[in-house]
């Protein structure tokens, strides 16, 4: 049973360009967290999906990032015209449920020149 | 506002000897609370969680305690392990706030010394 997915593992773009973070959650998992961590930094919530749903996005910043999970395909963080603030790990986490404990991918490191 | 706190960014043990991280938070609606461990370039693992209805969860070497009214809880790992140097963290979550996010610490560095 493979766990939860991230790619591309390091991502590396230029100010302005566009990242495009994937991941394709636990088999049977319906449930999808993304996390960002600073340098020196716990993991920051951002935005809780189930498929085709934005359940909570209280912790996206306002402009340039999005998120999806469609029905079919990985879940997609989007962020626009990036900036060197966007640098960062940022980890997918997924769960089945309420009760169960999420499981972390291996996270993708943005580094933006 | 930092709702989880490990105010101990790293820690030194010995192999053999008794590792205590500590957590502290703010939030009296955290119900459920959990510690991952995270070695570099890897997502964190789940470790060991405990309800806010217990004081204390015990999984072989690591034991979880809870004081609620100090709103502190500690992992302890007995005896250390090399392998046990990772960076811990502490998350929590209001399960009665619909999302089920979890709020984690900055985290402490464990160093086990052979």
């Amino acid at each position: 049973n493979a766990g939860v997915m991230q790619n591309p593992r390091h991502l590396v773009r230029r100010r302005g360009q566009e990242a495009r973070l994937r991941c394709s959650p636990m088999k049977g998992h319906s449930h999808v967290y993304w996390y960002r961590q600073l340098p020196e930094e716990g993991l920051k919530f951002m935005v809780y999906l189930q498929k085709e749903n934005i359940i909570d996005e209280s912790g996206m910043p306002k402009e340039r990032f999005s998120a999806e999970f469609p029905k079919e395909g990985p879940s997609i963080l989007r962020i626009q015209q990036v900036v060197r603030g966007d640098s960062a790990a940022y980890f997918c986490a997924s769960f089945r449920d309420a009760n169960e404990k999420l499981f972390f991918g291996s996270g993708t490191q943005l580094s933006v020149l | 506002d930092q709702q989880v706190k490990q105010n101990s960014p790293s820690l030194s043990v010995q192999e053999g000897r008794i590792s205590i991280l500590n957590c502290d938070y703010t939030n009296s609606m955290f119900d459920y609370f959990l510690w991952y461990k995270k070695y570099p370039a890897e997502g964190p693992t789940f470790l060991i969680s405990i309800s806010s209805i217990k004081d204390k969860n015990e999984d072989g070497r690591f034991t979880v305690f809870l004081n609620k009214s100090a709103k502190h809880l500690s992992l302890h790992i007995v005896p250390s392990q090399p392998g046990d140097s990772a960076v811990y963290f502490c998350a929590a979550r209001n399960s009665g706030a619909g999302s089920y996010q979890l709020t984690f610490g900055k985290g402490t560095k464990l160093s086990v010394i052979p």
